[in-house]
């Protein structure tokens, strides 16, 4: 158990519809990042969050948003989903933004149907 | 460009044998690197890292090593075993985020 728990493991869901992907950073860890993991594209940097607030931006559709709460655990939202949204979304955590200590969930697999 | 790139997609070794995975990155001012483990059904796991100001840096059966001049990083795994089957990623870290390749899947026979 690397620490960081994403919910729900596998999500089923039909193309337009709308969802959203949980993450709790491990213990202590202030910066949140989301990455999406695809069979064409590779695990790819979508966002990042530190202490509540977005730090940084990568290949993040428009249709994708994020945020991280005052707890500190972070969402990701999806809406008009198509096909091509389907793959693994993983979130990751480190204590200080930086890359030391970065740690993975273990993905939400999303099938859009 | 922002691009890390994997040799092989796949490698097949017999267990107790070596294996070496190698990746190719474009961003000459890139300072770290990292190379994960992602078994199926799980997250990237940390596996070792290595700063731009070393060459060769060596871990629990596992050294990775790194030519600045072409750009080149390795990933060696020492009488790989059948636990060590998984996808290997190498990733370059840009300001705190990762880039990753596109991964190399290693098969460990028996």
């Amino acid at each position: 158990d690397s620490g960081v728990t994403q919910t729900p493991k596998h999500l089923i869901t039909a193309t337009g519809q709308r969802v959203t992907l949980r993450c709790s950073p491990r213990s202590g860890d202030l910066s949140v990042y989301w990455y999406q993991q695809s069979l064409d594209q590779g695990l790819q940097f979508l966002i990042q969050y530190y202490n509540g607030e977005e730090r940084a931006k990568g290949n993040i559709l428009e249709r994708f948003s994020a945020q991280q709460f005052p707890d500190l655990h972070s969402e990701l939202n999806l809406s008009s989903l198509e096909l091509g949204d389907s793959a693994l979304y993983f979130c990751a955590s480190s204590v200080d933004g930086g890359i030391y200590g970065y740690t993975f969930g273990s993905g939400t697999r999303l099938t859009v149907v | 460009g922002e691009s890390v790139g994997l040799h092989l997609p796949t490698l097949s070794v017999q267990e107790g044998d070596n294996s070496i995975i190698n990746c190719a990155y474009s961003n000459s001012a890139s300072d770290y690197f990292i190379w994960y483990k992602q078994e199926s059904g799980k997250g990237p796991q940390f596996i070792i890292d290595i700063r731009s100001n070393m060459d060769k840096r060596q871990g629990q059966r596992v050294t990775v090593l790194l030519n600045k001049t072409v750009k080149h990083l390795s990933l060696q795994i020492a009488a790989t075993q059948p636990g060590d089957s998984a996808v290997y990623f190498c990733a370059e870290e840009k300001g705190g985020k990762l880039i990753f390749g596109q991964g190399t899947e290693l098969s460990v026979k028996p």
